[in-house]
């Protein structure tokens, strides 16, 4: 298997423009997270959803922050518009539902907004 | 809420030394996960130990164990004969049984293993 896909591996934007980090799941885990990792906060969950349906989005700090799951192979975290204080590295995850809690992380997104 | 709490911002051993990593955490919860997680200079998250709060024995993976005391929220990694691979951002996690699979992190530990 091939883990847990993200792209871009790196992302530069400017102020104001909006960014879209993807990630692929492993085949077969029906819970995705989305994680962003700062020096100051550490890692922080953003949004998790279960099946594809968001069940908890209370660390999505803003508006200006959505995320989506279409299907079980893939999501999406949108930011509308940037700031440079979203300047990070966000993390994909992805594990089976109870009975293995063990979360598979991805490469992260290093973004990146001037 | 849980709250996970690394004291030991940076550790630095000699190649081969045995170092021991500290972790404690906060919770009201009675069974739960608790888990390490390496992130080397690449930024994989890469786990490395799992341990049941409701096993008693430590649990172990090769040269990596973990001391896990439930009434004192205590849950350090020791690491033998440690290898410049090993050099890396350790990460202090948990994770209630029931609920979300959510993880909450530590801050950190960052460990250099010098040749």
């Amino acid at each position: 298997d091939a883990g847990v896909i993200q792209s871009p591996r790196h992302e530069v934007t400017e102020m104001g423009q909006e960014v879209t980090l993807r990630c692929k799941p492993i085949s077969g885990h029906n819970s995705l997270f989305w994680y962003r990792q700062t020096m100051m906060r550490g890692l922080e969950l953003l949004i998790y959803f279960n099946n594809n349906v968001p069940i908890d989005d209370s660390g999505m700090p803003e508006d200006r922050f959505s995320a989506k799951m279409p299907n079980a192979s893939f999501s999406t975290l949108k930011i509308q518009p940037s700031e440079p204080r979203d300047s990070a590295v966000y993390f994909c995850a992805s594990s089976q539902t109870r009975g293995s809690e063990k979360l598979f992380f991805g490469s992260g997104t290093q973004l990146s907004v001037l | 809420a849980q709250t996970v709490t690394q004291s030991q911002p940076e550790m630095s051993v000699q190649e081969a030394e045995t170092v021991t990593l500290s972790c404690t955490y906060d919770t009201s919860e009675n069974n739960y996960y608790l888990f390490w997680y390496k992130q080397p200079p690449s930024r994989q998250m890469i786990l490395v130990i799992r341990q049941e709060a409701y096993k008693q024995q430590n649990a172990t993976e090769n040269r990596f164990s973990v001391n896990f005391q439930k009434a004192a929220k205590s849950f350090s990694l020791k690491i033998s004969d440690s290898q410049l691979g090993d050099t890396a951002m350790y990460f202090c996690a948990f994770m209630k049984q029931k609920g979300a699979q959510k993880l909450v992190f530590g801050q950190g530990t960052r460990l250099t293993i010098n040749p």
